[in-house]
């Protein structure tokens, strides 16, 4: 099947920083990616959805200058979380669907993100 | 939009039996059904999805079947094994270019009791 891989798998960091999240599509090509958050013992939740070539699309509540997305290539989009807070702690998971194929959504292995 | 709801939140069953969970959508213009496994600090699994030309899916222990009617859709489960145990979340999505996102249900906790 299609792989998706995300850097890092996990960072901590200080509150006030900004952290990256890198999400490749190593043998597929990705028009779109979607971000997801999952808090403990919750769903997922979409956060944005990310266009090559276009800004990304956001949802209701997700605040975009925080939330920096850019869809870089057609096999790369990357999530910055800018000014991390505490309450920012979370999964972070994206995934890509492999529109050639079957359409069906890969998602890549998560980052935890710890916010001192 | 699509609101998709799931139930059980947890389920436990004694190995070998059967595990059913149940989701409903809201938005009938959906057509992609998908169930994902998911298991602690690990990305979700496609186990089996659905899409709405069809009533019903098996793949060897597990099963999905789908109301268009009704608006929902169910997991199936058989034989239970302790390995089945994780988090599984049932999704909803227009499915065309692809370029639509999943709606995910809140999960349900199963537990296989060896």
């Amino acid at each position: 099947g299609a792989v998706v891989s995300q850097h890092p798998s996990w960072v901590i960091c200080k509150s006030g920083t900004s952290v990256k999240i890198e999400c490749r599509s190593l043998d597929f090509q990705a028009t779109t990616m979607f971000w997801y958050r999952q808090f403990p013992k919750q769903s997922l939740m979409l956060m944005a959805t990310s266009n090559e070539g276009s800004k990304a699309t956001y949802e209701q509540g997700v605040e975009k200058d925080k939330f920096l997305i850019n869809h870089a290539s057609l096999t790369l989009s990357t999530l910055t979380v800018t000014s991390a807070h505490p309450e920012d702690s979370s999964f972070y998971i994206c995934s890509a669907p492999n529109q050639g194929v079957t359409d069906t959504q890969y998602f890549g292995p998560g980052t935890r993100l710890t916010v001192l | 939009g699509e609101n998709v709801e799931q139930h059980p939140s947890t389920l436990s069953v004694q190995e070998g039996d059967s595990a059913v969970i149940k989701c409903t959508y809201s938005d009938s213009a959906s057509n992609y059904f998908p169930w994902y496994k998911q298991e602690l600090g690990k990305r979700p699994q496609l186990i089996i999805d659905i899409r709405s030309n069809v009533g019903e899916k098996k793949d060897q222990r597990i099963a999905v079947t789908l109301n268009k009617t009704a608006k929902h859709f169910s997991l199936h489960i058989t034989e239970t094994q302790p390995e089945d145990s994780a988090v599984y979340f049932c999704a909803a999505t227009l499915r065309n270019s692809g370029n639509t996102p999943l709606v995910f249900g809140k999960g349900t906790r199963l537990s296989v009791i060896a």
